[in-house]
């Protein structure tokens, strides 16, 4: 079955150390994307990428990083600078890219990682 | 700029009673609107979608939701709730001019009560 897959589940981070969440989609979408979700906070965006190797910052890029090279794959990691990491993280992906076209294309996701603190 | 308001943070139903969680949105021209509803510990699942044409939209589930133009709402409606439906539930917006981007609603908890 198509979808996408999130991995590890569940993400332990020590201190000062950098850790890479795993995001696979065998939807053959174009867009990829990473959310982090609080409670009480909705989804915010982290980053975006509408083709292999390229993407952009989203509302709350600081202290995180990803890489896009290739289609199937958005990794994210999160650094040592970001100073409040706990969190759910969702990936998602959607089919089209560029401007219009496709925005009423609907965004599928996965099952999340849930990161926390050592 | 677009944005997306649930004004409920939490609702509370009691199983077989009808429910409507709201949405507004705020966007110029026509937006594309969806639904999505997310059990603990687990990622989003799409309910329901609107593009265009028919503003009463049916999606799984049993839901639907209906565009209204003149209220900038896209309200989610249920006629009879099942304990199964208790989860989170987030409007979302997508839009021309945001190219890839969506922007979500702060979401809805639901509870169902026996």
């Amino acid at each position: 079955d198509g979808g996408i897959t999130q991995s590890p589940k569940y993400l332990f981070r020590k201190e000062g150390q950098n850790v890479t969440l795993s995001c696979e989609q065998n939807l053959n979408h174009d867009a990829m994307y990473w959310y982090r979700q609080d409670p009480g906070q909705g989804l915010r965006l982290i980053y975006y990428s509408q083709i292999v190797n390229d993407f952009q910052k989203g509302d709350i890029a600081e202290g995180y990083s990803v890489s896009r090279e290739k289609k199937e794959s958005f990794p994210l990691t999160v650094t040592s600078a970001q100073k409040n990491p706990t969190a759910f993280y969702l990936c998602a992906s959607r089919w089209g890219t560029g401007e219009g076209a496709y925005s009423n294309q609907p965004q599928h996701f996965g099952d999340g990682t849930r990161l926390s603190i050592l | 700029a677009q944005s997306v308001t649930q004004p409920d943070i939490h609702i509370t139903v009691s199983e077989g009673a009808s429910l409507e969680l709201r949405c507004n949105y705020s966007y110029g021209a026509t937006p594309y609107l969806f639904w999505y509803v997310q059990s603990p510990g687990q990622g989003l699942q799409l309910l329901l979608k609107y593009f265009s044409g028919d503003t009463l939209v049916q999606g799984i589930k049993g839901f639907e939701a209906e565009f209204k133009r003149s209220q900038s709402s896209f309200n989610l409606r249920k006629p009879s709730v099942h304990w199964s439906d208790a989860a989170e539930y987030f409007c979302a917006v997508g839009a021309q001019n945001t190219g890839n981007q969506f922007y979500f609603g702060t979401g809805t908890s639901l509870t169902v009560i026996p």
